[in-house]
C-alpha cells in the first residue's frame, strides 16, 4: 500500500523548458512534504519542502505546489538545465520523524 | 551537509554470512536512519534510532538488526544475508524537530 506515489518513472524535457514532476499521497495526516534529488552513486540531497499550511514554496528555479484537497503536489523547475538530470523523490512526513517516500521519477534534460 | 560516511561502500558476500554496515556522522544529530533502495520502491525504512541505545523498526525490518552505542555510529547487521537483501543501503540523519534528512553516499551490497 503505497502512501506516496510518483506515477511517472521517467520524464524527458528540453533544456530551457519547464519540468513538472508530480506526486500523489493518500494519508491526509501528512503535514510536511519534501523533494529530494539523487545523482547516480550518491545519496539523495534535499531540494525543497512545503508545509501543509501552505500551497506554494519557491526557491530560485524550484517551486513546489501543494493541493491538499487533491492530495497532490508538484515540483516545477524553470528553466531546466542539464545538471537537473537526476532522479527526484517525493517524501511525506509521517510520525516519529519518519519519511514516507515515493518511488522516484528520473528526469532527463535534453540539450 | 552533515558529515555522514558509510562503510564499506561496496560489498559482495555469500548467502548465509553475517554482514555489518556502518554509518558514521560528525554532526551530533540525534536521529539516524537506515534505508534500502530498490528499483520501483524508492527508499524504504529498515530501522531508525532516536538516541543512543534507542532504536525502532521501520517498514522492512525483517532480517535486519541495528545498534547504536554512540551518538555518531549506527550499525546495520544482516544476521544471515539472503539474495533478497541485495540492494543499495543508505544511512540518513536529522537533528530532530526538522524533517530534512541528510544522507550518506550509500553502500552497494550484493548477496550471491
Amino acid at each position: 500500500d503505497q502512501q506516496v506515489k510518483q506515477n511517472s518513472p521517467s520524464l524527458s524535457v528540453q533544456e530551457g523548458r519547464i519540468s513538472i514532476l508530480n506526486c500523489d499521497y493518500t494519508n491526509s495526516m501528512f503535514d510536511y512534504f519534501l523533494w529530494y534529488k539523487k545523482y547516480p552513486a550518491e545519496g539523495p540531497t534535499f531540494l525543497i519542502s512545503i508545509s501543509s499550511i501552505k500551497d506554494k514554496n519557491e526557491d530560485g528555479r524550484f517551486t513546489v505546489f501543494l493541493n491538499k484537497s487533491a492530495k497532490h503536489l508538484s515540483l516545477h523547475i524553470v528553466p531546466s538545465q542539464p545538471g537537473d538530470s537526476a532522479v527526484y523523490f517525493c517524501a511525506a512526513s509521517g510520525s516519529n520523524y519518519q519519511l514516507i517516500w515515493g518511488a522516484g521519477t528520473k528526469l532527463i534534460i535534453k540539450p | 551537509d552533515a558529515g555522514i560516511t558509510q562503510s564499506p561502500r561496496h560489498k559482495v558476500t555469500e548467502t548465509g554470512t553475517p554482514v555489518t554496515l556502518r554509518c558514521h556522522q560528525t554532526e551530533n544529530h540525534r536521529y539516524m536512519y537506515w534505508y534500502r533502495q530498490d528499483p520501483g520502491h524508492g527508499l524504504r525504512l529498515i530501522h531508525y534510532s532516536y538516541g543512543v541505545k534507542d532504536t525502532d523498526k521501520g517498514e522492512v525490518s525483517d532480517g535486519y538488526s541495528v545498534s547504536r552505542s554512540k551518538t555518531e555510529d549506527f550499525l546495520l547487521t544482516l544476521e544471515s544475508a539472503t539474495s533478497s537483501q541485495t540492494s543499495v543501503y543508505f544511512c540518513a540523519t536529522t537533528s530532530g524537530g526538522l524533517e530534512t534528512q541528510y544522507f550518506g553516499p550509500g553502500t552497494r551490497l550484493l548477496v550471491l
